[in-house]
């Protein structure tokens, strides 16, 4: 019954790496978004995943962002030759297919020194 | 591009009034509109949705309306508690799943 779970919960990092986040969400749940969340900003959709659709990609902001999700539960996203702009707070959510409500991980932090 | 605006940074009470915050938007109305509360630290929880044919909705002492001749969504909290506290969001949801859009947040202080 657990929710939805990220992990790193913090990472720092140093311009020029690359970073991948997890998350888990709930179990069962078909649909998978990821947000990303500056400080003091409202939450900017980044991708999103449905059952075995092809994801929706279109709010990824360059091309050295990207994202798995395997067998239809764990996601990755990855950050490709990280920038400072990069620092936010990524977060992830699920839910049923069709279901209008979307439950949040705690997000990771990412500080990019 | 569709712009959400929420309508203070900040916004401080006295415990026991009732709480506005307001959501107005740009160009073509959503689908439904949701209200997301988030405390520091954590990802955000749902609270309430309104269809684009629903004037309003009631969930304790929450209560939201949505009127999309004037593009625009109010949510009151009555009776509000120091533990109300938090940033509110609204979020409009557009016929795909995907296309959903946050507002840059409230952060509402309830003083005792």
């Amino acid at each position: 019954g657990a929710g939805v779970s990220q992990s790193p919960s913090n990472k720092v990092t140093e311009k020029g790496k690359d970073v991948e986040l997890r998350c888990d969400p709930i179990s069962g749940h078909t649909a998978l978004y990821w947000y990303r969340q500056s400080l003091g900003q409202g939450l900017e959709f980044l991708i999103y995943f449905q059952g075995n659709s092809a994801p929706d990609k279109s709010g990824l902001p360059s091309d050295r962002f990207s994202a798995e999700r395997t067998g239809g539960s764990v996601s990755t996203l990855t950050i490709q030759r990280t920038q400072q702009e990069d620092s936010a707070v990524y977060l992830c959510a699920s839910c049923w297919d069709n279901e209008e409500t979307q439950y949040f991980g705690p997000g990771t932090r990412l500080l990019v020194l | 591009s569709q712009k959400i605006e929420q309508n203070s940074e900040a916004l401080n009470i006295q415990e026991g009034k009732t709480a506005t915050l307001t959501c107005n938007y740009t160009n073509y109305s959503p689908a439904y509109l949701q209200w997301y509360r988030q405390d520091p630290g954590r990802g955000p929880v749902f609270l309430l949705l309104i269809r684009e044919n629903e004037k309003e909705k009631r969930k304790e002492r929450l209560k939201v309306t949505f009127d999309t001749t004037l593009k625009q969504s109010l949510f009151h909290i009555t009776a509000s508690q120091p533990a109300d506290s938090a940033t509110y969001l609204c979020a409009l949801v557009y016929s795909s799943a995907s296309k959903i859009i946050f507002g840059s947040g409230t952060r509402l202080s309830i003083r005792p």
